[in-house]
């Protein structure tokens, strides 16, 4: 199974900053990486689909890159609605895996 | 508008099994993966299952292999997991997930149901 690891594990901005997020896929992944958005109590928000492509209807503050095992997640300023997990997906081979989480606080 | 609504959960002794199922409505159901996502109280989010468009492909995380079963019955647009041999660490929200794709496999999640709850008790 493709194991992903997102780091870090949790992190305190504030509003305005630039936050980065990185997942590691433990194998090629090509650009199969998807990025989800959760506050409590919410179901997930597809942000990034494909390493890059932003999913329709979010916010243009986000993106992201990355291609092979090594990815990342941009915030290019955050915003108090920004607040919540952020987790990294895998969707080139079954089983599809998640990474931890990385949680985020302002 | 899209929607899936879950249904199904409840408390179950270890070993018992569930039956849970999703009904889509808002878009073409035969034409989209689907899979079930769970999150066990305070922990991050796992793929359990998932299954192509066509009900011919199906996939299992390694967890719960040879005991959860996924289906579809595209005539009713509705999604089935039935969960046997359940222990504690199943215990969990389920989500019934949209794939962007026809298949299960390579594409994203973007329609997330409600969820619904298992808990696994004696």
């Amino acid at each position: 199974d493709i194991q992903m690891t997102q780091s870090p594990s949790s992190l305190s901005a504030s509003v305005g900053d630039r936050v980065t997020i990185t997942c590691r896929a433990s194998q090629n992944i090509n650009n199969y990486l998807n990025w989800y958005h959760q506050t409590p109590g919410k179901v997930p928000d597809l942000l990034i689909y494909a390493a890059s492509t932003v999913q329709s209807g979010v916010s243009s503050g986000f993106s992201g890159s990355g291609s092979g095992t090594d990815f990342t997640l941009t915030i290019s300023s955050l915003q108090p609605e920004h607040f919540g997990t952020y987790y990294c997906q895998q969707t080139y081979s079954t089983p599809l895996t998640f990474g931890g989480g990385t949680k985020v606080e302002i | 508008e899209v929607h899936l609504v879950e249904s199904g959960g409840g408390v179950v002794r270890p070993g018992g099994s569930l039956r849970l199922s999703c009904v889509a409505s808002g878009f073409t159901f035969d034409d989209y993966g689907m899979a079930w996502v769970r999150q066990g109280p305070g922990k991050g989010l796992e793929w359990v299952c998932g299954i192509h468009g066509d009900g011919d492909a199906t996939a299992y995380a390694d967890s719960v292999r040879g005991r959860f079963t996924i289906s579809r019955d595209n005539a009713k647009n509705s999604l089935y997991m039935q969960m046997n041999s359940l222990t504690a660490e199943d215990t969990a929200l389920y989500y019934c997930a949209k794939s962007t794709g026809r298949s299960c496999t390579y594409y994203g999640v973007d329609v997330w149901g409600p969820g619904t709850t298992v808990t696994v008790s004696s």
